[in-house]
């Protein structure tokens, strides 16, 4: 059981590329989310989706886009990378029910944007 | 102002000693939740209290709705529990939680 996996680890962009951070999890989860944490501040919520087929935006959803064609897979794309996008990304998963108080990380993918 | 503080931003503590690290909130939350983020940056979560208390092994959290507070303590503390401790409130009819900036424990042998 994978949990819920994350990739790249490590990616280094130039501004203006565009890149796909891919996040899966095989714990039949409904909820997903996309979070970016930086240097004194908390965890902040980009994008979320609480079922197939839906996505709602988060506090920081501005330079980034979203689907969730399936259950499972929530990828999170960067139009055009900006230096204000270097960051620690971690894609996350919530159950439905059973487990309610736990989230479920990916490991996180450390982007930096020159 | 943030809408969870914790407090403290950093403690270091000597093995063997009682942690106690605070988390304040000035929002309306349905529950309340601590997390642990690893040396390596991987996050787990540890507990989501919407009242009273939860014990895990050495790990004690208790939430007072009333003053919108919550304390994580760590027993018997140990150098593995070295870490950053991140609380957050989850939100009423939501599932999007709102996090504090964590707590960076380091214990010393």
């Amino acid at each position: 059981n994978a949990g819920v996996t994350q990739t790249p680890k490590f990616q280094v962009l130039k501004t203006g590329q565009s890149m796909t951070l891919q996040c899966a999890q095989d714990m039949n989860h409904n909820s997903m989310y996309w979070y970016r944490q930086d240097p004194g501040m908390g965890l902040r919520l980009i994008y979320y989706s609480a079922s197939e087929g839906t996505t709602d935006k988060g506090e920081v959803p501005n330079g980034y886009n979203v689907s969730r064609l399936n259950k499972r897979e929530f990828p999170l794309r960067l139009l055009s990378a900006a230096p204000s996008q270097t960051s620690v990304y971690f894609c996350a998963s919530r159950p439905d029910q059973g487990q309610r108080e736990k989230l479920f990380f990916g490991s996180g993918t450390q982007l930096s944007v020159l | 102002k943030n809408e969870v503080e914790q407090s403290p931003q950093n403690l270091t503590a000597q093995e063997g000693e009682f942690i106690t690290i605070n988390c304040s909130y000035s929002v309306g939350i349905s529950a309340l939740h601590w997390l642990q983020q690893h040396p390596g940056g991987g996050i787990v979560s540890l507990f989501m209290l919407s009242s009273g208390k939860k014990k895990h092994g050495r790990l004690i959290a208790t939430i007072n709705i009333q003053e919108k507070h919550s304390s994580l303590h760590i027993t018997a503390s140990h150098p593995r529990d070295s870490a950053v401790y991140i609380c957050a409130g989850g939100r009423f009819n939501t599932d999007k939680l709102i996090f504090g900036t964590g707590t960076r424990l380091q214990v010393f042998p």
